[in-house]
């Protein structure tokens, strides 16, 4: 149990409509990070989001946008859903801090996206 | 631009033998490495990090080796377990960013 929680769990779509993910992190992160992952490959950073700005961005369209909230949730839209938006999208929270040991993010189990 | 490789899609090993999984990257920025472990249907786990400053960091039957020069990371897993059965991913970052780069993983196979 890493604290972050994301919903839905599972949802099909079709192509060219709108989907809304969310993800709730743990207690105390203030950073919160999209990744994308397809089967078979590792997972791919969208965008991570620091106190409620987006604070870098992957190689993903604009049609990928997200939103923090004062209490550290979040949500990631995708806007004219094509075939190969169907992925695993996983949220992970963490610290920003200055610490020489990094930031180590956690992951919460995942959005299952098909798009038909 | 895949910045992280794991060159090997599998693994399998004995029960008690040592597992050793590696990791290659190309990006010199890169200052915290961490490997992840992920069972189907769930997201992936944190098990171990090291950064750059380090060449081995240790936690229990997991180790972690960092090797600088030839930008290659490694992890070792003694004795190796039958729950150790998952897909690992080695992930990399510049210092204090969290745009976290990862591997395509490594599915390891303990056979008891």
């Amino acid at each position: 149990e890493t604290g972050v929680t994301q919903s839905p769990t599972h949802l099909i779509k079709t192509r060219g409509q709108q989907v809304t993910l969310r993800c709730s992190s743990q207690s105390g992160h203030n950073t919160v990070s999209w990744y994308q992952q397809a089967l078979g490959q590792g997972p791919q950073f969208i965008f991570q989001y620091y106190r409620e700005e987006e604070n870098g961005r992957g190689n993903f369209p604009p049609r990928f946008s997200g939103l923090q909230f004062p209490n550290y949730s979040s949500e990631l839209n995708v806007n004219a859903l094509e075939l190969d938006d169907s992925a695993l999208y996983l949220c992970a929270s963490s610290v920003a801090t200055q610490s020489l040991s990094g930031n180590t993010i956690y992951f919460g189990e995942g959005s299952w996206l098909t798009v038909v | 631009d895949q910045q992280v490789k794991q060159n090997s899609p599998s693994l399998s090993v004995q029960e008690g033998r040592i597992s050793i999984l590696n990791c290659d990257y190309t990006n010199s920025m890169f200052d915290y490495f961490l490997w992840y472990k992920k069972y189907p249907a769930e997201g992936p786990t944190f098990l171990i990090s090291i950064s750059s400053i380090k060449d081995k960091n240790e936690d229990g039957r997991f180790t972690v080796f960092l090797n600088k020069s030839a930008k290659h990371l490694s992890l070792h897993i003694v004795p190796s377990q039958p729950g150790d059965s998952a897909v690992y991913f080695c992930a990399a970052s510049p210092y204090n960013n969290n745009d976290m780069r990862f591997g395509a993983g490594t599915r390891l196979t303990v056979k008891p």
